[in-house]
């Protein structure tokens, strides 16, 4: 079955810093990803969604400076936290699809950020 | 705007007892629901996806679902669950072309 990777799986970071996490499509190629964020026993929240060579479409209220999206690739996709805050601290999850319909969306096993 | 909601955060059920996990969706447009089940230290699996025809649709491991557009429900339902199927179960609806909205989830803990 299609494979999404995300690395790394956790990361420990200061305040000020910035993180970058990436999210690999293994096996076929990924027209579209999506990046969520969780928090503890809450929904995933849609952040983003980019389509390869496009520049990222956020949700609402997510600022575009701060969550830097790329999708230069096919098969990877990566999300930066700039200048991170303890309140950036999360679970951010990443998925996708090979068309262009969410109906076949394929998820990474997310990556847990804790900024200190 | 499409919303999810999973009343339950956590259902215990026996080894081989039959278990429903509850969804509720609200929709003015058409409406096309998934259920996902995360296991631990994994990614989001899809069991099983309403789109349209048959209200009741069948998903992998044994589970299926039943669509109620006058309840506005798409609950989970598996007759027999095995300590495998501990896991973490999310409903989702679709909004618009390519969003997904997700409930809270629910824990599904099976003890022998």
């Amino acid at each position: 079955g299609a494979v999404v990777s995300q690395h790394p799986s956790w990361v420990i970071c200061k305040s000020g810093t910035s993180v970058k996490i990436e999210c690999r499509s293994l096996d076929f190629q990924a027209t579209t990803m999506f990046w969520y964020r969780q928090f503890p026993k809450q929904s995933l929240m849609l952040m983003a969604t980019s389509n390869e060579g496009s520049k990222a479409t956020y949700e609402q209220g997510v600022e575009k400076d701060k969550f830097l999206i790329n999708h230069a690739s096919l098969t990877l996709s990566t999300l930066t936290v700039t200048s991170a805050h303890p309140e950036d601290s999360s679970f951010y999850i990443c998925s996708a699809a090979d068309g262009q319909s969410t109906d076949t969306q394929y998820f990474g096993p997310g990556t847990r950020l804790t900024v200190l | 705007a499409q919303s999810v909601t999973q009343l339950d955060s956590q259902v215990p059920v026996f080894e081989e007892a039959p278990v429903e996990l509850r969804c509720n969706y609200s929709s003015s447009v058409s409406v096309y629901l998934f259920w996902y089940v995360q296991y631990p230290n994994q990614g989001l699996q899809l069991l099983l996806k309403y789109l349209s025809g048959s209200t009741l649709v069948k998903g992998i491991n044994g589970f299926e679902a039943e669509f109620n557009k006058s309840q506005t429900s798409f609950h989970l339902r598996k007759p027999s669950v095995h300590i495998s199927d501990t896991a973490e179960y999310f409903c989702a609806g679709r909004e618009g072309f390519q969003k997904l909205v997700f409930g809270t989830g629910t824990r599904l803990l099976v003890s022998p």
